[in-house]
């Protein structure tokens, strides 16, 4: 699976809308973009993936650019809920023999 | 409650005591997954089952660690001679994969191992 890399931490107001980067340049052709999360002490939780086109549904959307080489998940109205430690994963499917490789994540904060 | 279930929650064992995990994924799902976190790490990979067969045991982290899935429902993880370094949570996931398409996993709660 490709190296993702995402910055350790970010603050969001809450109301306002989440945006959060991640870099996957080694990305393969037909390899998948995952974001999951994790709130302290709970197990992670699918958010949302996609290959080549932007994603949405109920929890957030999924912007991948054009080249494949970076994504944003947006939350687009946080809540102090929403605070957790947000993993950007590249899988070829969803975690075959290799399971899902996380990284250390980016840890949202969500100001009242 | 029809997600991911794993008992016990909780664990204090002490070490060289062997311990065992239950896991009970979502009933139609036929991938169950095992992965180790440590504190301030992400979860790491540790095997995986597809119904009843484990296909990737290479990721288990010592010969102490085995897991079963006897009948392609729960699954079991058990580690032996425990040490100090096991303390960890474990988590389990379940997937419901079908030929061709591109899944996601869903993750229980874990269980939280403290080795005294």
């Amino acid at each position: 699976d490709a190296k993702t890399t995402q910055p350790t931490s970010m603050d969001c107001a809450e109301g306002r809308a989440a945006n959060l980067p991640c870099n996957h340049s080694t990305i393969s052709g037909n390899e998948y973009v995952y974001w999951y999360r994790q709130i302290h002490s709970q197990g992670p939780q699918y958010i949302i993936h996609g290959l080549k086109n932007n994603e949405t549904n109920e929890m957030a959307s999924l912007i991948i650019t054009e080249d494949r080489k970076s994504s944003t998940l947006i939350l687009p109205h946080a809540t102090l809920r929403d605070t957790a430690v947000y993993y950007c994963i590249a899988s070829y499917s969803g975690g075959g023999a290799d399971g899902l490789t996380f990284g250390k994540g980016t840890h949202l904060i969500i100001q009242p | 409650d029809t997600g991911v279930s794993q008992d016990p929650r909780h664990k204090i064992t002490k070490r060289g005591q062997n311990v065992t995990f239950r896991c009970d994924p979502i009933s139609e799902h036929n991938r169950l997954y095992w992965y180790r976190q440590t504190l301030g790490q992400g979860p790491e990979f540790l095997t995986y089952f597809q119904n009843e067969a484990q296909l990737e045991k290479s990721r288990l982290l010592s010969d102490r660690f085995s897991a079963e899935r006897p009948k392609g429902s729960f699954s079991t993880l058990e580690i032996q001679r425990t040490e100090q370094g096991d303390s960890a949570m474990y988590l389990c996931a379940s997937s419901l994969v079908l030929t061709g398409s591109s899944y996601e996993q869903y993750f229980g709660p874990g269980t939280r191992l403290t080795v005294t």
